[in-house]
């Protein structure tokens, strides 16, 4: 049974970078065909997927975000973490980790943390 | 990006009648190579994360109810809860897996009437 825990800092100030791991229980991140993802979810509700990291190492990022954005892997500690560089008030959110195991398909997540808030704010 | 439109954007049904949820996508998310429509179902419930309910758009994920069903292929798309529970109550997301970026929809908020 996969289980996600997100963590990290609950406030950034505006300009600064925002990072959060998330720790992956019951699986190996390197296990093959998994694919490991950041979501977030605006106080709105609106859901926006972040980008992934898959179990190769390989990254893709939302275009809409890509040039802030950098996830990475942690092996030895089985967790990936994710960057978000130059925020603003847009990017307070409650930020998931996600996976999935390619079963139902790349890219549906099956796997989801249970979610930080972030605030951005001076 | 591909688009995902739900709607209604919030509905109210009786306990024990069927609910229906709509969800059109800007372009086919149906690829033809393997015939699977990549679109899948979340329920979200307040202050919790979205669950996967349907995958390829009409697989049920294990341990989800037989009421939650999922129809339709292409661009448009139904999740349909056949006899609603107390349980039910929640937001429903559509998310298309076609190409990144993956997207969803903005959400159905389900009621007891």
């Amino acid at each position: 049974h996969v289980q996600l825990q997100e963590s990290g800092p609950g406030l950034v100030k505006p300009s600064q970078s925002l990072s959060l791991t998330c720790t992956v229980s019951g699986a190996s991140i390197s296990s093959g065909g998994y694919f490991w993802n950041w979501v977030r979810q605006h106080p709105g509700q609106d859901l926006e997927w972040i980008g992934y990291i898959s179990y190769s190492g390989r990254t893709i990022y939302n275009p809409s975000l890509r040039s802030r954005v950098i996830i990475s892997v942690d092996t030895s500690q089985n967790q990936f973490s994710m960057e978000l560089s130059s925020v603003t008030a847009a990017d307070t959110a409650v930020y998931y980790c996600t996976g999935d195991s390619g079963a139902s398909g790349i890219g549906s997540f099956e796997f989801w943390g249970q979610g930080t808030l972030v605030t951005v704010s001076s | 990006d591909i688009v995902m439109t739900q709607s209604p954007a919030s509905l109210a049904v009786s306990l024990g009648e069927r609910a229906t949820i709509n969800c059109k996508s800007s372009q086919s998310v149906l690829y033809s190579s393997n015939n699977r429509n990549y679109l899948a179902w979340y329920q979200q419930k307040p202050g919790q994360p979205p669950k996967l309910l349907i995958y390829w758009a009409s697989t049920r994920e294990s341990g989800v109810p037989d009421r939650f069903s999922g129809s339709g292929s292409g661009t448009d798309f139904t999740l349909t809860i056949s006899s609603l529970q107390a349980e039910d109550v929640a937001e429903y997301f559509c998310q298309q897996y076609y190409e990144t970026p993956y997207t969803f929809g903005q959400g159905t908020k389900l009621e007891i009437k």
